[in-house]
């Protein structure tokens, strides 16, 4: 089984500061990560994966995340919030092997305040 | 990029009626899903269709659901006798294949379904 869980519903950082959201998994095979963004009325859109290889992925708009298998995490960051980076974020893990049925965390709206 | 599009993007239904949400996966995908969004709660996978037929499906996909290409275009989910806690945003998503590592979901923007 695989799960996903997401610390903090609700983020709000200053324009220009870091975005830091949390995700830790857990799965019983190496997992593949992903950061999906849900902007206002939109669907979701793949912002990085984590498949294999470096650990450190970049993705669009400047964010980028860190696998740390001894962690079991998978934490977003971005150096400077934009205000077009308000948004929802999704952290979702699938396993490596078998169908690509994703499980996705249960999200946390981030606020960028001017 | 190319899109999934779903439509309607808003659907309002009485308890017990049938509703049908339609998808447009990409055409050259293979692969579709459903998911599904109830406000405040997680993104949950609801049914996987490959080849004219279910691959998988996740516990919340009962009876009461159904899944359908019916014309090479279209990917339909039906419910048949909507209640209340089917109230969510569906979710439509495609992929031109499964099992490799490269191969990503294309998401529609979704149906907000309302059931009063």
């Amino acid at each position: 089984a695989q799960s996903v869980t997401q610390l903090g519903s609700h983020v709000s950082v200053s324009e220009g500061a870091l975005v830091l959201l949390r995700c830790n998994y857990s799965s019983s095979v190496p997992p593949y990560l992903f950061w999906y963004v849900q902007y206002p009325n939109q669907g979701l859109q793949l912002l990085l994966k984590y498949t294999t290889g470096a650990t450190l992925v970049k993705g669009i708009n400047g964010f980028e995340a860190e696998f740390k298998k001894s962690e079991t995490s998978f934490h977003l960051t971005k150096p400077s919030a934009h205000m077009s980076d308000a948004a929802e974020y999704f952290c979702a893990v699938r396993n490596s092997g078998g169908y690509q049925k994703v499980t996705f965390g249960i999200g946390t709206k981030l606020q960028v305040i001017p | 990029e190319p899109e999934v599009t779903q439509t309607p993007s808003h659907q309002v239904t009485q308890m017990g009626q049938e509703v049908i949400l339609r998808c447009v996966p990409i055409s050259n995908h293979l692969y579709f899903y459903w998911y599904r969004q109830i406000l405040g709660q997680k993104v949950e996978f609801l049914v996987s269709f490959y080849n004219n037929e279910i691959s998988e499906k996740s516990e919340i996909f009962d009876d009461q659901f159904s899944v359908e290409r019916p014309d090479g275009s279209n990917f339909t989910l039906k419910i048949r006798s909507t209640k209340l806690e089917d109230s969510a945003m569906y979710f439509c998503a495609s992929s031109e294949a499964q099992r490799t590592s490269n191969e990503k979901l294309f998401f529609g923007s979704g149906t907000q379904l309302s059931v009063l």
